[in-house]
């Protein structure tokens, strides 16, 4: 069974450009989560996506978005980079079965903001 | 405001010992545990997991166990390999919802 797969896994954008990532679930899960890791915040919720719709939304500006396609795929999109936007985005997703919150990560997308 | 802290950074244990790694917690609304490893350029893999209505979880060398009035957890390693050389997050859960809250980390190394 493949994991969660995240593209791209490291790219270099400069401060004011956006940037889309992407992320394709386990096979079968329909819950899709983004998280940002920063060494000084740790990992940090940004949203959750179940059946195309964000159920749940961290504590982030609204630069940060993301969608849920109908194939469960989710991207997360960031407008108007900043430095501090310099980060590893995790995705993970879940069957939403389970109530045990369980998440399989993915190896993220590091992203290094110029 | 940290809801769920792990106050140690680091870590360093001899193999065969145990390690025990430890985490507190704010938000008595959390009413799920979980433990994730992580290794370098990988994304965090899911150890074990408690809920709230228990004290005690185990699954092979691993344990967590739970101290609701206290609010914290700890997660034992028992005994200690160098292959469990990583970094340790503990995430707390509201109503089972999907959203975690994760603590800092702690970098474990095991000492051959």
């Amino acid at each position: 069974k493949a994991g969660v797969t995240q593209t791209p896994r490291y790219l270099i954008k400069t401060r004011g450009q956006q940037v889309t990532l992407s992320c394709s679930p386990i096979s079968g899960h329909r819950s899709v989560s983004w998280y940002q890791q920063t060494p000084g915040q740790g990992l940090q919720f940004l949203f959750e996506y179940f059946s195309e719709t964000q159920r749940n939304k961290g504590n982030f500006p609204g630069r940060f978005s993301g969608r849920q396609f109908s194939n469960s795929r989710s991207e997360m999109n960031v407008s108007t980079l900043e430095l501090g936007d310099s980060a590893l985005y995790l995705c993970a997703s879940s069957s939403r079965i389970s109530n045990t919150g369980e998440l399989f990560f993915g190896e993220g997308s590091r992203l290094t903001v110029l | 405001d940290q809801q769920v802290k792990q106050n140690s950074p680091s870590l360093s244990v001899q193999e065969g010992r145990i390690s025990i790694l430890n985490c507190d917690y704010t938000n008595s609304m959390f009413d799920y545990f979980l433990w994730y490893k992580k290794y370098p350029a990988e994304g965090p893999t899911f150890l074990i997991s408690i809920s709230s209505i228990k004290d005690k979880n185990e699954d092979g060398r691993f344990t967590v166990f739970l101290n609701k009035s206290a609010k914290h957890l700890s997660l034992h390693i028992v005994p200690s390999q160098p292959g469990d050389s990583a970094v340790y997050f503990c995430a707390a859960s509201e109503d089972s919802a999907r959203q975690l809250t994760f603590g800092s980390g702690t970098q474990l190394t095991v000492l051959p």
